[in-house]
């Protein structure tokens, strides 16, 4: 199994609205990736799980908040957002051992997400 | 100046015809390199890595310049499919992980 799974596919909330982005990989990776890609855009880092650990934000708003439940889940909760937040979010994963400075990062398809 | 920079393009070319890409980094500390193709509406995916010695898969030809930060892709004989977003990738390692950044695309048409 080499793939990264992303659910949902398309997601539309309302801005009081709070919904989960979930992320998925079985192939022993240990650090895992949220990225936020805008139309026509490349993709911005969000945050970096190493070992279920957060090692990376790069000054995201509170409104996301992620989470890694174990190696193998990563979430991110939305809370309160604004229409400028409607993007891509990609995830990601790369085997992530510590120290190994050379990574190829896997992707899932997205989730396709519009804040009304 | 941001990180990684890429000509945007579009470049637009004949189907047979060879093109090159170019990509500067910024940060003298990143540590490897990355092709990343992006199909419209896609996720991006792996292309090729980038070493200083240059590398050759295919068609597609890479090579990293340490001393002028600079990485180039090189596509022979050029397929309507590869129309699409070649995004520069540099990976720097820090004590959080490793970070990616990605140039912002250059796109490419392949025409008849």
């Amino acid at each position: 199994d080499t793939e990264v799974t992303q659910t949902p596919k398309h997601l539309v909330m309302g801005m009081t609205n709070k919904k989960s982005l979930k992320c998925e990989q079985h192939m022993g990776h240990r650090a895992m990736y949220w990225y936020k890609q805008k139309a026509k855009k490349p993709p911005e880092l969000m945050f970096v799980y190493s070992y279920e650990k957060l090692s990376i934000n790069e000054s995201v708003p509170s409104r996301f908040s992620p989470e890694c439940p174990n190696s193998s889940l990563l979430n991110l909760h939305l809370h309160a957002l604004q229409p400028e937040d409607s993007a891509l979010y990609l995830c990601a994963s790369s085997h992530g051992d510590r120290g190994r400075p050379c990574e190829k990062l896997f992707f899932g398809s997205g989730t396709q997400l519009s804040v009304l | 100046r941001k990180e990684v920079e890429q000509d945007p393009g579009p470049f637009n070319v004949p189907e047979g015809a060879t093109v090159a890409f170019n990509c500067t980094y910024s940060n003298s500390a990143s540590q490897s390199f990355f092709w990343y193709r992006q199909d419209c509406r896609k996720e991006p995916k792996l292309l090729m890595s980038v070493y200083s010695s240059g590398n050759e898969d295919g068609r597609f030809t890479a090579q990293l310049n340490r001393a002028s930060q600079y990485i180039s892709l090189l596509i022979r004989d050029s397929k309507l499919s590869d129309s699409a977003t070649y995004l520069c990738v540099v990976n720097t390692y820090t004590g959080g992980g490793n970070k990616l950044t990605f140039g912002t695309g250059t796109q490419l048409k392949v025409e008849l």
